[in-house]
């Protein structure tokens, strides 16, 4: 079975400054994907960046970027130069390889970007 | 490409009645997955269907149930509706093959409540 925790429930960041939103995983899986999605006030959860488990380099979408930590099963995002309309719940998601689409979410961290 | 598109938007039905969702994927996406959002209980899993078989499903009760058809609309069923069962449900495609999964697309959710 697989976990994801995000031990973070509410997080809030200056306009303009960095943010760093925490998870960690637990999986018996060799081969996985790893995902921070964003889920505004308006429901819509939008995919922000994604991480293949083979891969070591940490993957980068203009202002998002990951610390993948695999031996320590950790996955964190870096949202640097925030903006008001970044402000949305942000889920992390474990999903294992092998033909099924199962995401497992974490609880959730509520990002509040401040003017 | 339309996105994922969830009919109702919204529902309101009263406790031992039943409910059906509907979710239309993105064109070419061959699964769909169904997930239950509840602030107690986070985003859980309830099943997958793909290419008109359910490959995989969540810890729900046998109230919940679901179908694919040819065209990969989804629809899924609650019965016997329970006061817990109120929640957004949301649902997702992917444009995965056999086994090879890929990021998943969201639809905006229906929000059930039952009285």
């Amino acid at each position: 079975a697989q976990t994801v925790t995000q031990s973070q429930p509410e997080m809030s960041v200056q306009e303009a400054e960095t943010v760093t939103l925490s998870c960690t995983y637990d999986t018996s899986e060799s081969d996985y994907y790893l995902f921070w999605y964003k889920q505004p006030p308006s429901r819509q959860m939008i995919l922000v960046i994604r991480q293949e488990a083979y891969k070591q380099q940490n993957a980068t979408e203009n202002r998002f970027s990951v610390n993948f930590q695999k031996a320590a099963k950790s996955f964190s995002l870096k949202i640097s130069d925030s903006q008001l309309g970044d402000a949305a719940m942000y889920f992390c998601a474990c999903l294992p390889q092998g033909g099924s689409e199962k995401l497992v979410f974490g609880k959730g961290t509520k990002l509040t970007v401040n003017p | 490409k339309a996105g994922v598109t969830q009919t109702p938007r919204y529902l309101i039905k009263t406790r031992g009645q039943q409910v059906t969702l509907s979710c239309s994927p993105i064109s070419g996406h061959r699964s769909v997955s169904w997930y239950q959002q509840t602030p107690g209980q986070g985003l859980q899993f309830l099943f997958e269907y793909f290419s008109e078989t359910q490959r995989n499903k969540g810890n729900f009760p046998g109230r919940f149930s679901g179908r694919q058809f040819s065209n990969s609309r989804s629809e899924m069923n609650v019965s016997t509706l329970e006061l817990g069962d109120s929640a957004l449900y949301l649902c997702a495609s992917s444009s995965q093959t056999v086994s090879l999964s890929t990021e998943a697309f969201f639809g905006q959710g229906t929000r059930l409540t039952v009285v």
